[in-house]
């Protein structure tokens, strides 16, 4: 089955630096590539996500790059905020197989101000 | 509009217990998730439904968990002779069509094992 690999597991930068989160998958067929943030005490909620057929999506300071030969994603954001701090979770689904979302474990970034 | 609602937020229980954990998706939706989520740790899945198809229960961890969905909207999570390492945050999702659409996820039902 698929599995998904996320790295750093933790992350402190700067205030106004950027942060990088990577994902590796193993399934080639997965075609769904979401990213979830959770505050301490909160759910995960979805901040972007990018298919199979692109290979690059923005959202205002966010980012998310695909890589389909290498099967990995990362997670960019930009003049990072103390309210980007939280818990960010990759995931992979494939539509082929009904197969769900299987996550990362997560990755905890600090924004220091 | 409503999103997806869990019930209760908190449960303590005595080991060799069982309990029921509810999950109310967001209206519309087909397809329902339940994951488990450990302090400090990643979201592992547990079951999953999609209309009238039978679940993936691949992620069920024992025998001990089992899961039903009545009338395509409601599910219950059960836990028969719950155990300590049962002790999590089991949170339901649901998302409005397949595998490949956003999961909405709700607050999460606290469960202690005592």
């Amino acid at each position: 089955g698929e599995n998904v690999e996320q790295h750093p597991s933790t992350l402190s930068v700067q205030e106004g630096d950027s942060a990088v989160i990577k994902c590796t998958y193993s399934d080639s067929a997965s075609n769904y590539f979401p990213w979830y943030k959770q505050e301490l005490g909160k759910r995960p909620q979805l901040i972007i996500d990018i298919r199979s057929n692109v290979g690059e999506k923005k959202d205002q300071r966010i980012a998310v790059t695909l890589n389909k030969t290498a099967k990995h994603f990362s997670l960019h954001i930009t003049e990072t905020q103390p309210e980007d701090s939280a818990v960010y979770f990759c995931a992979a689904s494939k539509r082929s197989g009904n197969t769900p979302l299987v996550f990362g474990k997560g990755t905890r970034l600090s924004v220091i101000a | 509009g409503a999103g997806v609602s869990q019930s209760p937020s908190n449960k303590v229980t005595e080991k060799g217990k069982d309990v029921e954990l509810r999950c109310d998706p967001i209206s519309g939706h087909t397809a329902l998730y339940w994951y488990r989520q450990s302090l400090g740790q990643g979201l592992e899945f547990l079951i999953y439904f999609q209309g009238n198809s039978a679940p993936d229960k691949s992620g069920l961890p024992s025998d001990r968990f089992s899961a039903e969905r009545t009338g395509g909207s409601v599910s219950t999570l059960t836990i028969q002779r719950t155990q300590q390492e049962d002790s999590a945050v089991y949170l339901c999702a649901s998302s409005l069509l397949g595998v490949d659409s956003p999961l909405h996820f709700g607050n999460g039902t606290r469960l202690t094992v005592t």
